[in-house]
């Protein structure tokens, strides 16, 4: 079952920050962020496992709730290249050979105005 | 840097057609996917191979097939095509170390108009 990402859409002005959530009806390992520019290939971002740890990116940052199955992606002072599609792909298992298998959210689309 | 490619950005065929996506990657990677991408619907994954002859069903595999033969080479066949396969096609390929972060790197796509 495909996680829930909410927002579906976000629009910023340059510099505001924005959360973006994802919620799993299941038990998660892992929580995995990926971003899609306009016309291009998702790029990964961060993974998350099990164990509520937080990691940063840049000015992006996620934290991920193994209780709560849920994760949530953190923009702080957002820039025009922020824009995209964010996804969030879960794992219910550890990662490595036949259980790297991602379910993506339908994704929650950014726009970062001047 | 790793690279993914995909045989065609875009392709256009008639319903009852057989369809072959290729998917090639560089990198050695043991795992390859195939995805289809719809609006409002994200990543769904069609298949995924663990390893050369290896695969198992994603989950919308109805109406596709894969072949893996070589381990840099990822096949997605569409036996007879139809235009609710109509779509963006993304194929990834992933490492399997820990230390990777098991990143899947993903090809340009191929956009599958059937028409």
């Amino acid at each position: 079952q495909q996680p829930v990402q909410s927002p579906q859409a976000v629009i910023l002005r340059e510099g505001e920050d924005a959360v973006i959530n994802c919620s799993s009806s299941k038990a998660l390992y892992s929580v995995h962020w990926y971003r899609q520019k306009h016309g291009e290939a998702p790029v990964f971002l961060m993974i998350l496992l099990k164990g509520g740890e937080q990691k940063g990116h840049e000015k992006i940052s996620a934290s991920f709730n193994e209780k709560k199955q849920q994760s949530s992606l953190y923009l702080t002072a957002s820039q025009l290249s922020y824009s995209g599609t964010y996804f969030c792909g879960t794992s219910r298992l550890p990662p490595g050979g036949a259980t790297n298998k991602l379910i993506f959210g339908t994704g929650t689309l950014l726009a970062v105005q001047p | 840097d790793v690279k993914v490619t995909q045989s065609s950005r875009y392709l256009v065929k008639r319903t009852g057609e057989k369809v072959f996506l290729e998917c090639v990657q560089d990198m050695d990677h043991e795992n390859m996917f195939w995805y289809r991408q719809d609006p409002g619907l994200g990543l769904r994954l069609i298949y995924f191979s663990y390893d050369v002859k290896m695969k198992e069903k994603g989950d919308i595999p109805e109406g596709y097939s894969v072949s893996r033969e070589k381990k840099e080479r990822f096949s997605l066949i569409l036996e007879s095509a139809s235009t609710n396969q109509t779509s963006m096609y993304l194929c990834a390929s992933s490492p399997t170390t820990p230390r990777s972060s098991y990143e899947q790197y993903f090809g340009p796509g191929t956009r599958l108009t059937v028409t």
